[in-house]
């Protein structure tokens, strides 16, 4: 099946420094979303892409649709203590798996006050 | 609307027992999902559906059964549980896949917390 690599798996960040994390593919997705957990809590979507090269913002979040497809990243710019949390990225890809969400293994976030 | 609600939010089972995780939503949406999750490997997709009377597989079925006889609700089974199903379920749901719309955004559920013993 399809798989997202996302990276890194953690980063620990001073307050008000700038977060950037990806997520690759070797094969092509329709959409990009960018999903936040916070501890207890399901998923909550934070950026949606839907055309290559599309760069979407979000406050203080920018993300990315790579122009191959198969890549996308989101950058937090001026991180603060609630950022912390796992990112997710996920993707719906084309044809039969059209209907289905994968999503990376996450990036854990932990800002230092 | 209360969006997507699950419950129960914890539950200890033993091997070989079977219950049923409820999810419900309020947002007359079409598609629904569950994933289950476990550290280090993300949320996984086990079943979904992309209307009432329609599932399908995703990609972690086994062990797991599920039905759509409303739009309102999605149940997922474990008929004999054992101790691999172990994990977080979060149920989610949107409007509909189509891209067109643009109203494919998944709300998830509050998950529920799954203990085999």
């Amino acid at each position: 099946g399809q798989q997202l690599n996302q990276s890194p798996q953690s980063m620990f960040i001073q307050e008000g420094e700038d977060v950037s994390m990806n997520c690759t593919s070797s094969s092509i997705f329709n959409t990009w979303l960018w999903y936040k957990q916070d501890p207890g809590e399901g998923p909550v979507l934070l950026i949606a892409l839907y055309k290559a090269g599309e760069l979407t913002s979000n406050g203080r979040l920018t993300a990315q649709f790579g122009i191959t497809r198969k890549d996308s990243f989101l950058n937090i710019s001026a991180s603060i203590p609630s950022d912390v949390g796992i990112y997710f990225c996920a993707g719906y890809g084309s044809g039969g798996s059209n209907y289905k969400l994968t999503f990376g293994k996450g990036t854990l976030l932990t800002v230092n006050p | 609307n209360a969006g997507v609600t699950q419950t129960p939010k914890f539950q200890v089972l033993k091997t070989g027992q079977s219950m049923t995780l409820q999810c419900a939503q309020d947002m007359n949406h079409e598609y629904m999902s569950w994933y289950r999750q476990d550290p280090g490997m993300g949320l996984r997709l086990i079943h979904y559906s992309v209307g009432a009377g329609i599932t399908d597989q995703g990609e972690v079925p086994n062990g797991y059964n599920v039905s759509r006889s409303t739009t309102e609700d999605f149940p997922l089974r474990l008929l004999s549980a054992a101790p691999s199903q172990t994990s977080v379920y979060f149920c989610a749901s949107s409007q509909d896949r189509s891209i067109a719309k643009r109203s494919d955004t998944q709300y998830f559920g509050p998950g529920t917390r799954l203990t085999v013993l």
